[in-house]
């Protein structure tokens, strides 16, 4: 059974940093590509970031307004993928998903920027 | 950026009707598409890839066409459990999601 955990949501004051992860078990992580997707309360899916397989690369792409503050980064030894945020504001405030491209998702971590 | 561009933004229907939802794409992007479902609180659920691939496990009621940049998801004869927000998404460049169709109880 595939499984995504996130984990390390929670409140950030503006400006502030956050990493959030994604645990994997049930695939083969090394050969995924994996990408973050977050939902601002009561929006839509927003496309967040990309990051491919080491062996196609490991190359990471980012959707305009996260780029240039947000960092997508992955583990293959520990099953894991992150998301480095920096210079958070106000509009980052999601639920922030990990997704395998395109099958599975994980559950979800909140992401609160509020002061 | 490669738009995305779903309507009806909310489609009010009956148990037993056939719905059709519209996904536009600013450019073509070939099939590169993708359908999900979404209930309240929970992630979503992939239905449909490369336009008209049905995943598996997905009831046969759910279907998907389209080329370049119009496409369509039709669910035959929606059901209860049907009701929820559909969301398209391109994977021809990078990737982005249409703003969701509600099916809701007419």
């Amino acid at each position: 059974e595939v499984q995504l955990v996130e984990s390390g949501g929670g409140l950030v004051k503006p400006g502030g940093s956050l990493r959030v992860s994604c645990a994997a078990s049930g695939i083969t992580f090394t050969n995924a590509w994996m990408s973050w997707v977050r939902q601002a309360p009561g929006k839509g899916l927003e496309w967040v970031g990309r990051i491919k397989s080491k062996t196609e690369g490991g190359t990471t792409d980012y959707a305009a307004p996260v780029k240039g503050r947000f960092t997508i980064s992955r583990d293959d030894s520990k099953n894991t993928l992150y998301l480095q945020m920096n210079s958070l504001r106000t509009e980052d405030t999601a639920v922030y998903y990990c997704q395998v491209e395109f099958d599975y998702w994980g559950q979800g971590t909140l992401v609160t920027v509020s002061s | 950026d490669i738009q995305m561009t779903q309507s009806p933004s909310t489609l009010s229907a009956s148990v037993g009707d056939r719905v059709s939802i519209t996904c536009r794409a600013s450019q073509s992007i070939s099939t590169w598409l993708a359908w999900y479902q979404q209930k309240p609180g929970k992630a979503p659920k992939l239905l449909i890839y490369k336009a008209s691939n049905l995943e598996s496990g997905v009831p046969s009621r759910f279907s998907g066409s389209g080329s370049g940049t119009e496409f369509t998801l039709t669910i035959s004869s929606l059901q209860a459990d049907d009701f929820a927000t559909y969301y398209c998404q391109q994977y021809f460049s990078y990737r982005t999601f249409g703003q969701g169709t509600k099916v809701e109880i007419k």
